[in-house]
């Protein structure tokens, strides 16, 4: 089984829907984190969390809430999705005990915002 | 806020020939750090980079911190078509509480047999 796993893989939804990308992860890391992949522009962090009670604006949060709702689980939302909106979306987490902060990422949900 | 410049943005070669890229920055970083996205797959760390100067091997793959501490290179000897996919750099500003993590925007390798 996947140490950071996200649902759903693919999604397709309308303009104007409220939608919500789940992540969850048995590594007991304490740090989330959402990215956000569009082709020729990389990773862009969206928020983060460095605990349960911890959330944090990334680059690119506008448009976007976030919910940490226990140390394994970290949700995303997008309250009224915008085709600009269409990217691949890919939670990550890390342990900050470690030297480098080493992110491990999910496989990633492509999401289609028509 | 801090940008890398990560070039070339996509490479096509034959396999066995070898690869090289690398990342720039206007700002000093801590830790330079090399990423690859399989297909379909999210990012997995290959080298991670401490102090100026370094120079890191992983198997086929070497990664330099540049002695500037705003730059870094990464090269793949002997290329294989599993090589293929993404490959980031991201430099890391400070560790602890003051996270700060930036990605460059990726080199697509694709590798011809």
């Amino acid at each position: 089984d996947a140490d950071v796993t996200q649902t759903p893989r693919n999604r397709i939804t309308k303009t104007g829907k409220r939608i919500m990308l789940e992540c969850s992860q048995t590594k007991g890391h304490d740090r989330m984190y959402w990215y956000r992949q569009d082709p020729g522009l990389g990773l862009r962090l969206i928020y983060y969390s460095f605990d349960v009670k911890d959330i944090n604006k990334g680059e690119i949060s506008d448009g976007y809430s976030v919910s940490r709702q226990a140390q394994a689980k970290f949700s995303l939302s997008l309250e009224s999705a915008i085709p600009n909106q269409t990217a691949l979306y890919f939670c990550a987490t890390s342990d900050p005990g470690q030297v480098v902060e080493k992110l491990f990422f999910g496989s990633g949900t492509q999401l289609s915002v028509l | 806020g801090q940008q890398l410049n990560q070039s070339p943005q996509s490479m096509f070669i034959q396999e066995g020939e070898d690869v090289s890229m690398n990342c720039t920055s206007s700002s000093i970083f801590n830790t330079w750090l090399w990423y690859k996205q399989d297909p379909g797959e999210g990012p997995v760390l290959l080298i991670a980079l401490y102090k100026a100067g370094e120079l890191t091997s992983n198997g086929r793959l070497t990664a330099q911190f540049g002695i500037t501490r705003k730059d870094s290179f990464l090269n793949i000897s002997a290329s294989i078509p599993s090589d293929v996919g993404i490959y980031f750099c991201a430099g890391q500003s400070s560790g602890g509480s003051n996270y700060k993590l930036t990605f460059g925007k990726g080199t697509l390798l694709t590798v011809n047999p």
